[in-house]
């Protein structure tokens, strides 16, 4: 079965300082993997997606991710950011038609 | 013009009620799924219909049914409701499968 690990649960950062969030995932087969943000109260809006081809994936609000298939991780990064990219980061996988995600990392960006 | 629309936002009830949700979406999508998020934010898939046909059905308890009318409104209805249950449910749609799913802003259903 698959299985996604997001090792951080709370990363705590300052306002235009670089953040790493990390994935881990297991999976016997090929996955497409995807970073999904939840601002507070709202439901889960798509960051990125891994389906195939260049492993570095660039998404919404400045942030990239790098598919690391020997590592089986897909890290969030993103070189600066605001206090209104305070938020839960959901890293998933997707077997079959469906998403499992990770338990979420809570990013808190202060001033 | 809001994508995916679930209503209510609240729901407080007590045990052994029953509760609906319903979930509808403008997006001309033809998947629609019902998520549960439990109090640590943990989200795993209840159900997925394709066309209002299921296809995904994750073990979930027999008082939890699904209803699809038609491929724009995915409905969800539970029975004898337990403590258990409170939870924010997320209704997502799809067009295809390569994992972008729109999600509604939850229902936030508390049992006492």
């Amino acid at each position: 079965a698959q299985s996604v690990t997001q090792l951080d649960s709370q990363v705590p950062v300052f306002e235009e300082a670089p953040v790493e969030l990390r994935c881990n995932y297991s999976s016997s087969v090929s996955v497409y993997l995807f970073w999904y943000v939840q601002y507070p109260n709202q439901g889960l809006q798509l960051l990125l997606k891994y389906l195939s081809g260049s492993t570095l994936v660039k998404g919404i609000n400045g942030f990239e991710a790098e598919f690391n298939k020997s590592q089986t991780s897909f890290h969030l990064r993103k070189p600066s950011v605001h206090i209104s990219d305070t938020a839960e980061y959901f890293c998933a996988v997707s077997p079959l038609q469906k998403l499992v995600f990770g338990t979420g990392t809570r990013l808190l960006v202060s001033p | 013009d809001t994508a995916v629309s679930q209503t209510p936002k609240y729901l407080v009830t007590q045990m052994g009620n029953d509760k609906s949700i319903k979930c509808e979406q403008n997006l001309g999508h033809d998947t629609m799924y019902w998520y549960k998020q439990d109090s640590k934010k943990f989200l795993k898939i209840m159900f997925s219909y394709n066309n209002k046909e299921l296809i995904i059905n994750e073990t979930v308890p027999n008082r939890f049914s699904p209803k699809s009318p038609d491929k724009a409104h995915l409905n969800l209805h539970i029975n004898s409701l337990e403590l258990g249950d409170s939870a924010v449910y997320f209704c997502a749609s799809s067009q295809d499968w390569t994992g972008e799913l729109f999600f509604g802003e939850g229902s936030r259903l508390t049992v006492l």
